[in-house]
This record gives C-alpha cells, sequence and structure tokens, in this order.
C-alpha cells in the first residue's frame, strides 16, 4: 500500500498570504490528523477529520483550517500567515480514528517557511 | 491534562552501545503509547506501539514496555547502529469528546552513534 502524501513538499510564502497543503490518506483510511512541528513548540494537534466532519481541534486561531473530502483526501489552510507560521505540517491517517489504540502513520510534511 | 516527558538530547553512543531513552507520562484514562522515529527530512515513522499495561512492543531491535505503575515507556535496544542515528519521539494516544484520537507528543530525543 501506498503511504500518506503530501504536497506539496516545501512552500515560501510572505506574510499576509494563505496558503493551502494537501494530503492523501493510505487507501482505506477515514481519519486524517494534521499536526505542526516547530522548534520551540514541538510537535502540536491542529485538528482532525472523519467523514468530511471536523471531529476534533486544537488550541490554534481561526485562521488555520481545514476540509475532507469523500474520498477522505485532506486539505488545511492557514490565512493571513505570520511569521511564526513557518513549520514542518506533518498528515497522519488512521483507520478509524476510533479507540485510543488506531495507529497513526505520518506523511512526509510540507515545509512551510513565510518571509 | 496529558502529558509526555522524555529525556533531554542529544544522546551520543558508539557504536553496539545499548540504548535507553526514558519517557514517562501523564494522562486520565488509560492511553495507547507510541515511540516514533524522525529521520533529517522526513516525517515520522511508526517504530513500536503498546496498548495496555505491561504490553511489550518491539520491532527492529528496540523494545519498550508499558510500565502503568511507574506510568513509563522507556525505549531499549541492545546494540545501536549508526543508522540509527535520528530523533526518537514517546507519544500517547487518548480518545477525544468528538469521537477521534490525539496523539499528545515528548520534545524528542535526539540520538547520534558513531563509529
Amino acid at each position: 500500500k501506498a503511504g500518506v502524501t503530501q504536497t506539496p513538499r516545501y512552500l515560501i510564502k510572505t506574510r499576509g498570504q494563505q496558503v493551502t497543503l494537501s494530503c492523501s490518506p493510505i487507501s482505506g483510511h477515514r481519519s486524517v490528523s494534521w499536526y505542526q512541528q516547530t522548534p520551540g513548540q514541538g510537535l502540536q494537534f491542529l485538528f482532525e477529520y472523519f467523514s468530511e466532519t471536523q471531529r476534533n481541534k486544537g488550541n490554534f486561531p481561526g485562521r488555520f483550517s481545514g476540509r475532507q473530502f469523500s474520498n477522505s483526501r485532506s486539505e488545511m489552510n492557514v490565512s493571513t500567515l505570520e511569521l511564526g507560521d513557518s513549520a514542518l505540517y506533518l498528515c497522519a491517517s488512521s483507520p478509524s480514528g476510533r479507540g485510543h489504540q488506531d495507529t497513526q502513520y505520518f506523511g512526509p510534511g510540507t515545509r512551510l517557511t513565510v518571509l | 491534562g496529558n502529558s509526555v516527558t522524555q529525556m533531554e538530547g542529544p544522546v551520543t553512543l558508539s557504536e553496539e552501545a545499548f540504548l535507553t531513552i526514558n519517557c514517562t507520562y501523564t494522562a486520565t484514562g488509560y492511553p495507547s503509547l507510541f515511540w516514533y522515529v524522525q529521520y533529517p527530512g522526513e516525517g515520522l515513522q511508526l517504530l513500536l506501539k503498546a496498548t495496555k499495561a505491561d504490553d511489550k512492543g518491539s520491532n527492529k531491535g528496540f523494545e519498550a514496555t508499558y510500565r502503568k505503575e511507574t506510568t513509563s515507556f522507556h525505549l531499549e535496544k541492545g546494540s545501536v547502529q549508526v543508522s540509527d542515528s535520528a530523533v526518537y519521539f514517546c507519544a500517547l494516544s487518548v480518545i477525544l469528546t468528538g469521537g477521534g484520537n490525539k496523539l499528545t507528543f515528548g520534545t524528542g530525543t535526539q540520538l547520534k552513534v558513531e563509529l
């Protein structure tokens, strides 16, 4: 099975712009989660989608949003970019996201740099 | 709240040395526990997991045992190789009120293995 794929791998934007990142989960996986990784804050949970619905959200401002399509592919959007949004954005998929035992498998990430 | 504490790095070892990376957690309820590994420029790869007390997860020579009494999940390997050089993350998974689950990560421990 192909793993989780994320596009693009690298992005450079300027402050105030917006950006959309894409994630394709492992075939058959219905839950997609997004995480932000920075040197200062480490790995932080952004949100999780299942069956095209956002089930859970972390403590991020409303500038961070996402959606999931009927084929389970997901996108996340960051509007009005700030310098502090520079990070590695990781997408993870799991079969159902039900139960704490459900394992999340990660993609390679999208490296976003905000200038 | 839920949290994971792991030993600070970097940890520098000689090839064939014994490895221990300490991890302790705080959680409400009964989480699953995971170790993920991140190589430079890549996403997170699942290394091993344990879903209940006294379970031992193992993979590629790495082992960790879920110790409920000490709330720990220490990672061990009997003989490390240069190729094991990476950053290792301990994480716990809990069910969220929305029905999904999310990972809470430790800060990561960088391991360098030298010849």
